[in-house]
C-alpha cells in the first residue's frame, strides 16, 4: 500500500491558462473522490467516481473543470482558463466502501496540490 | 442536508494538558463520523471513525472521540498533549457512503 499520490504537488500559473492535476489511488480502491480547500476553511466536495464512471458532482464544479478516470484507475482534473478564485489546495482521495448492510466509505488521502493562479 | 460545526478555530493547552476538541453535527439519517489531522502543506489523515458498535472509539496517536446521538457531538479528546499534536483538525460526516462534509478545522497549538 503505497498511499494516494498527487501530481504535481506545486502549480504556478497565469491566470486564463489551462492546467491538468493527477490522483493515482489506492490500488485496490474503486472510489476515487476530489476535494478544494482554500485558506482557513476545511474540504469542499468537488465531485467523485466509482471505477470510471462519475457519479456525482457538486455545484462548485463549474464548466471549466472537468475530471476524468477513464480506466477505473487514475483521474486527472482539469481547470481551463484559470481565475484567480481557483487558487486553493486540490486533495484526492480514495476509497473501498464496506458493509454488509449499510455502506460506510473511508476516505485516505493524497497529499494535494496546491494550486497559485497569478 | 448534513453539516459540521467545529467550536473554536484555535485552541491552545500545555504540552500534558487534556485536549478537546469539540464537533457538532446536522444529519438526516444516522451518520459516519471522521476525524482528521493536517499538517501544513499535507493532506489529510484519518485519526479516527464511527461507523457502527461501540461509541466510544480510539484513534491513532493517543486520541479518542465519542459518539453521542442524544447531544449531536463527537468531540476529540487526549489525555495528555504532545508538541507533536500541533496541527489542523477536522470533523467530517457522512450520512451515506460518498462525500463527506467537513467542518472549518480546528488549529491546536501546543505550548511547552
Amino acid at each position: 500500500d503505497t498511499g494516494v499520490s498527487q501530481n504535481p504537488r506545486h502549480k504556478i500559473t497565469k491566470r486564463g491558462q489551462n492546467v491538468t492535476f493527477r490522483c493515482d489511488p489506492i490500488s485496490e480502491h474503486n472510489r476515487l473522490y476530489w476535494y478544494r480547500q482554500t485558506l482557513g476553511q476545511g474540504p469542499e466536495f468537488l465531485t467523485y467516481f466509482q471505477n470510471e464512471a462519475q457519479l456525482e458532482k457538486s455545484r462548485l464544479l463549474s464548466d471549466r473543470f472537468s475530471a476524468e478516470r477513464p480506466k477505473g484507475s487514475f483521474s486527472t482534473l482539469e481547470i481551463q482558463r484559470t481565475e484567480q478564485g481557483d487558487s486553493a489546495m486540490y486533495l484526492c482521495a480514495s476509497s473501498q466502501p464496506t458493509g454488509a448492510i449499510r455502506l460506510a466509505d473511508t476516505q485516505y488521502f493524497g497529499p494535494g496540490t496546491r494550486l497559485t493562479v497569478l | 442536508a448534513q453539516s459540521v460545526t467545529q467550536l473554536g478555530s484555535h485552541v491552545s493547552v500545555s504540552e500534558g494538558a487534556l485536549v478537546l476538541l469539540r464537533c457538532n453535527y446536522s444529519s438526516s439519517v444516522p451518520p459516519y463520523l471522521f476525524w482528521y489531522v493536517q499538517y501544513p502543506n499535507q493532506g489529510l489523515q484519518l485519526l479516527l471513525k464511527y461507523t457502527t458498535g461501540a461509541t466510544l472509539v480510539k484513534g491513532i496517536n493517543g486520541f479518542e472521540a465519542e459518539f453521542k446521538k442524544s447531544e449531536t457531538s463527537f468531540h476529540l479528546t487526549k489525555p495528555s498533549a504532545h508538541m507533536s499534536d500541533a496541527a489542523e483538525y477536522f470533523c467530517a460526516v457522512q450520512p451515506n457512503a460518498g462525500k463527506s462534509t467537513f467542518g472549518d478545522g480546528t488549529t491546536l497549538t501546543v505550548k511547552p
